[in-house]
């Protein structure tokens, strides 16, 4: 079935540093979510990308879907410690129903 | 306005029992999809439910069914449990693009 890795998997930065991490497919999709789950709680949406080179941000937060619809990039600038926990991209390929496909996660840590 | 609410919210069962998990759309929102998240994995699709019907569905095996009622909120039943059942349990509820989680249910099989 359809596959996305994530990378890193997991990362260490200081408060204050920009953080960089993507997602690839094999397969082309026609949506990327990114999502942030804090322990004990669901994934909450942070950005929705809709079209090949879309470019969004969400305050410090800035996603992009890949031209090649195979990958989309998340970026974090001046980290905070609030920023702590597990990234997840998630794709979609067919635009009859909501069904997605999530990556394994990024896991974020901020060092004071 | 609430958000996605799922019932309960941690489970312990015994290997072989029947589990039954509940969620409740967000206002709005008619369709509910539930995913099954492993510690340390990505959820995965288990399926999805419209107008009261199954509209997609995951590689899972038949042990995991649903419903859908007429006020669009769901029931996730597993039966037959396994150890490796053991897992978070999300539903998300949609309208268009919109795709909201609820918090989950902790589900332990021992």
């Amino acid at each position: 079935g359809q596959q996305l890795n994530q990378s890193p998997q997991s990362m260490f930065i200081q408060e204050g540093e920009d953080v960089s991490m993507n997602c690839t497919s094999s397969s082309i999709f026609n949506t990327w979510l990114w999502y942030k789950q804090d322990p004990g709680e669901g994934p909450v949406l942070l950005i929705a990308l809709y079209k090949a080179g879309e470019l969004t941000s969400n305050g410090r937060l800035t996603a992009q879907f890949g031209i090649t619809r195979k990958d989309s990039f998340l970026n974090i600038s001046a980290s905070i410690p609030s920023d702590v926990g597990i990234y997840f991209c998630a794709g979609r390929w067919d635009n009859y129903g909501q069904n997605f496909v999530f990556g394994p996660g990024t896991r974020l840590s901020v060092l004071p | 306005d609430a958000g996605v609410t799922q019932s309960p919210t941690h489970l312990i069962k015994t290997r072989g029992q029947q589990v039954t998990l509940r969620c409740s759309p967000k206002s709005g929102h008619d369709t509910v999809s539930w995913y099954q998240q492993a510690l340390g994995q990505g959820p995965q699709f288990i399926f999805q439910y419209y107008e009261e019907e199954e509209r997609q569905r995951g590689n899972f095996p038949d042990r995991f069914s649903g419903h859908q009622f007429p006020n669009y909120s769901s029931e996730l039943n597993v039966n037959a449990l396994l150890l490796g059942d053991s897992a978070l349990y999300l539903c998300a509820s949609s309208y268009g693009y919109g795709y909201t989680f609820g918090s989950g249910t902790r589900l332990t099989v021992v």
